[in-house]
């Protein structure tokens, strides 16, 4: 099985800084990579698929980027409605697959 | 408008059974891959089962033999039949729709299961 290992587990960060978060798959899976951002009592919602592609209607403040086994989300100027939990999911081996374990970014 | 809403949930006795509904309106649930996600308390997302448009499948072997993923295609609905329940089972479990059969588009807003005695 592919696992996924996403990096930091939390992130405290102030508005207006560049957050990063990491996600790095046990094996190559090319861009079979989506991100996804889930607010406290909220279901997770969509904003990156394939590695890169921006998902309708997700503020061009986010961002993914990588491929084979390392990949990247930025979000370029942190606002305060995106505190939230955020996950990577692969998709190389379906049925759909793997999650990663979760990045909770925090406001400084 | 596109949206996914689950009912059943509820508290259950270890053993014991229980069946969650998504209803689904502005999409077809036949047309299109569905899938169960659950999320533990305090924990992160497991994909739990998915069925096919064209009928077939799968499950996480965590539920594999215990849980059936089924549709009513004529009440655009998606289930999930769950037996032989444990207390690790106990989560919020969201239904969505897979679209290009890899990626969650559409999620409904759960529906808590606890596992208890």
């Amino acid at each position: 099985d592919i696992q996924m290992t996403q990096s930091p587990s939390s992130l405290s960060a102030s508005v207006g800084d560049r957050v990063t978060i990491t996600c790095q798959a046990s094996q190559d899976i090319s861009n079979y990579l989506n991100w996804y951002q889930q607010k406290p009592g909220k279901a997770p919602k969509l904003l990156i698929y394939d590695a890169s592609n921006l998902e309708t209607g997700v503020p061009s403040r986010f961002s993914g980027s990588g491929s084979g086994t390392d990949f990247t989300f930025t979000i370029s100027s942190l606002q305060p409605e995106d505190i939230a939990t955020y996950y990577c999911q692969q998709y190389d081996n379906l049925p759909p697959g793997t999650f990663g374990q979760g990045t909770k970014l925090e406001i400084k | 408008e596109v949206q996914l809403v689950e009912s059943g949930g509820g508290l259950v006795q270890p053993g014991g059974s229980l069946r969650l509904s998504c209803a689904a309106s502005g999409f077809t649930v036949s047309s299109n891959y569905m899938s169960w996600v659950r999320q533990a308390p305090g924990k992160g997302l497991e994909w739990v089962s998915v069925i096919y448009s064209g009928g077939s499948t799968y499950y996480a072997d965590s539920v594999k033999g215990r849980f059936t993923i089924s549709r009513h295609n004529s009440k655009n609905t998606l289930y999930l039949q769950m037996n032989s329940l444990r207390a690790e089972d106990t989560a919020v479990y969201y239904c969505a729709r897979v679209r290009f059969g890899a990626l969650f588009d559409i999620w409904g807003q759960g529906t808590m299961v606890t596992v208890s005695s």
